[in-house]
């Protein structure tokens, strides 16, 4: 069965600083990936993803995510951090053997840009 | 937003009450979803519809019953519900389940509290 790991359930980060929320995942076959993020009394909404190709992929807001294959990983990244990124923000794996095709979704991590 | 609505966006209802939930998606999407999001849990996928087909139901009580009429709308219809019940409840759609082209986007959720 696939899973997804979210191992920090809080990252707080200076404004201006670097960011990284670390996920890892398990599946069998080819991973897609996915990073959804949510603001308060909102739905998810997506910010990138990973299916094939380049290991570095660029998404929304100037996020964006590395695939990093030997080590399971699907870290997303932001070279400098605003207090708007504030948010929870959600790794997911996608079942490409069920007929549904259905994301499992980590436990989220809750980012908190300090001012 | 993101194209999904849902109404109410708030509701209370006591365990004996019936009541429904509607979401809308305005993008032409053929699949939509209805998930579960409780507080410090990771989402929890309930029903998959493709097409107005339901082609995924994980173990979902029977006191939640959804509808899909058409590829625009979702229902779920509620009774006898108990207070682990209360959560905020998210709806999604995605263009197909087998694309590529497989984001989903959310609606706002619906925050939901049995009393």
């Amino acid at each position: 069965a696939q899973s997804v790991a979210q191992p920090e359930d809080q990252v707080n980060v200076a404004e201006g600083n670097p960011l990284t929320v670390k996920c890892t995942y398990s599946v069998s076959g080819n991973p897609y990936l996915f990073w959804y993020v949510q603001y308060p009394n909102r739905g998810l909404q997506f910010l990138l993803k990973y299916i094939t190709g380049d290991n570095l992929v660029k998404g929304s807001y100037g996020f964006e995510a590395e695939f990093n294959k030997s080590q399971t990983s699907f870290h997303l990244k932001k070279p400098s951090a605003l207090v708007s990124d504030s948010a929870l923000y959600f790794c997911a794996v996608r079942d490409m053997v069920r007929s549904a095709r259905q994301l499992t979704f980590g436990s989220g991590t809750q980012l908190t840009v300090l001012p | 937003e993101t194209g999904v609505t849902q109404t109410p966006r708030h509701l209370v209802m006591g365990m004996t009450n019936k009541k429904s939930l509607k979401c809308e998606q305005h993008l032409g999407h053929n699949a939509m979803y209805w998930y579960k999001q409780s507080a410090k849990k990771p989402l929890e996928l309930m029903f998959v519809y493709s097409l107005e087909e339901r082609v995924e139901n994980n173990s979902v009580p029977s006191r939640f019953s959804p509808e899909c009429p058409n590829s625009s709308h979702l229902f779920l219809h509620l009774h006898t519900l108990q207070p682990e019940d209360s959560a905020l409840y998210l709806c999604a759609s995605s263009q197909d389940l087998n694309s590529d082209s497989y984001e989903q986007y959310f609606g706002p959720g619906t925050r939901l509290t049995v009393t």
